[in-house]
């Protein structure tokens, strides 16, 4: 099994649909991120977490929403989907005691809004 | 804050070649450089990283950067690339907080038989 799990990897919705993306790890990390990849934009930064009670925004978190349900558990909510958050995301994790910020990635979560 | 700029976006290099991607980041203290890299239809995997010490950093897969602190570049070098390097290759950087990454847009590097 992954170390970070992302589901669902496809996912393809309409305007004004709630959708959830949830991710889980087996790595023991306190630390979960969410971004987003765009053609040529790299990826940004939507949400992150440092512990259970922790809950951060990133460098574009509107119209997102996220959940640190335990520590193994970060899900991505968006309330209502619009066509130009159709993008790749990812889930990460890191362990604080590594002293850097080495993430280690889930495989992705492809939506697409029409 | 900071930022990375990878100046090309596609690289296309022939099998056996060297190649060089290109990464610069502007910050105003000390950071941590990493290098990604994306095969397709997967998740990033780190490369390699620059934490302190050595400036030459040695990656997995034959790859290798070099921190220059007074040009403020992290380039990636392999001396001589297989099909299979090709794959998008990502610049990250962070503050020594480790706080957040910030990711350049990416090079996709193409290798050609």
């Amino acid at each position: 099994d992954a170390d970070v799990t992302q589901t669902p990897r496809n996912r393809i919705t309409k305007t004004g649909k709630r959708i959830m993306l949830e991710c889980s790890q087996t790595k023991g990390h306190d630390r979960m991120y969410w971004y987003r990849q765009d053609p040529g934009l790299g990826l940004r930064l939507i949400y992150y977490s440092f512990d259970v009670k922790d809950i951060n925004k990133g460098e574009i978190s509107d119209g997102y929403s996220v959940s640190r349900q335990a520590q193994a558990k970060f899900s991505l909510s968006l309330e209502s989907a619009i066509p130009n958050q159709t993008a790749l995301y990812f889930c990460a994790t890191s362990d604080h005691t590594s002293g850097a910020n080495v993430l280690t990635f889930g495989a992705g979560s492809r939506l697409t809004v029409l | 804050a900071q930022s990375v700029t990878q100046l090309d976006s596609q690289v296309p290099v022939f099998e056996e070649a060297p190649v060089e991607l290109r990464c610069n980041y502007s910050s105003s203290v000390s950071v941590y450089l990493f290098w990604y890299v994306q095969y397709p239809n997967q998740g990033l995997q780190l490369l390699l990283k620059y934490l302190s010490g050595s400036t030459l950093v040695k990656g997995i897969n034959g790859f290798e950067a070099e921190f220059n602190k007074s040009q403020t570049s992290f380039h990636l070098r392999k001396p001589s690339v297989h099909i299979s390097d090709t794959a998008e290759y990502f610049c990250a950087v962070s503050d020594r907080s480790a706080r957040q990454l910030t990711f350049g847009s990416g090079t996709q590097l193409t290798v050609l038989p």
